[in-house]
């Protein structure tokens, strides 16, 4: 089974700031990678994804991740974040090729606070 | 994108009563989909997978008795509390999967808030 670690549990960002939120997991087989975002009372929306293809994948509202395969990682970046930016930020992972069998698996979540 | 919709949003309700929540998918019809449970500020935990016109698969540790999953149609999937008590007090989220994408993106809906008293 795969499992998925997110190390940072609470994040503070001033307005502006670089943000980078990891995200590593454990598998033995090929994955798809995606990030979620759940604002403040709304429900998860997603981020962006990794299928295959180029390790760099950007998302909507200037997000991107990179999918380093030798580190297992898929780390979430923002090179200025804004006030609107404060969420619960979510990694999740599920087995590639596995039909209807797949499901996701989510890592702990990561509490973004930006500060005016 | 696609939608899912959940009813109710929230609900309270006396311990030893059932009570049953609904998850919908609006504009796409789902093969599959997911109940979730999350504890405050706690990671989603999976409950249970459901697949249309078959039994549900439940996750370790999930008593099917008790958190009954039903799928009757491709936009519909029911979640019902039996017997609740206060340490079910949760958020349960679905989430549904877009035919064609197996393996690929869910779509989640809004949460029901359910606090048992």
């Amino acid at each position: 089974a795969q499992s998925v670690s997110q190390h940072n549990h609470h994040v503070i960002l001033s307005e502006a700031a670089s943000l980078e939120l990891g995200c590593n997991y454990s598998y033995g087989g090929t994955v798809n990678l995606f990030w979620y975002v759940q604002y403040p009372g709304q429900h998860l929306q997603l981020l962006l994804k990794y299928f295959s293809g180029d390790p760099l994948v950007k998302g909507i509202k200037g997000f991107e991740a990179e999918f380093i395969k030798s580190k297992f990682s898929f780390n979430l970046r923002k090179p200025s974040v804004q006030w609107s930016d404060t969420a619960e930020y979510f990694c999740a992972v599920n087995a590639k090729n596995t039909g209807t069998a797949s499901k996701l698996t989510f890592g702990t979540g990561t509490r973004l606070q930006v500060t005016l | 994108g696609a939608v899912v919709s959940q009813h109710p949003s929230w609900v309270i309700c006396k311990s030893g009563t059932s009570v049953k929540i609904e998850c919908r998918s609006l504009d796409f019809q789902a093969t599959t989909m997911f109940w979730y449970r999350q504890f405050p500020k706690q990671s989603l935990m999976l409950m249970a997978t459901s697949n249309e016109g078959s039994k549900a698969t439940y996750e370790q540790g999930v008593e099917k008795d008790k958190f009954l999953i039903n799928h009757a149609s491709l936009t519909l999937s029911t979640l019902t509390v039996t017997s609740a008590h206060p340490e079910d007090s949760s958020f349960y989220i679905c989430s549904a999967r877009t035919p064609g994408l197996a393996g690929g993106e869910q779509y989640f809906g809004p949460g029901t808030r359910l606090t048992v008293t």
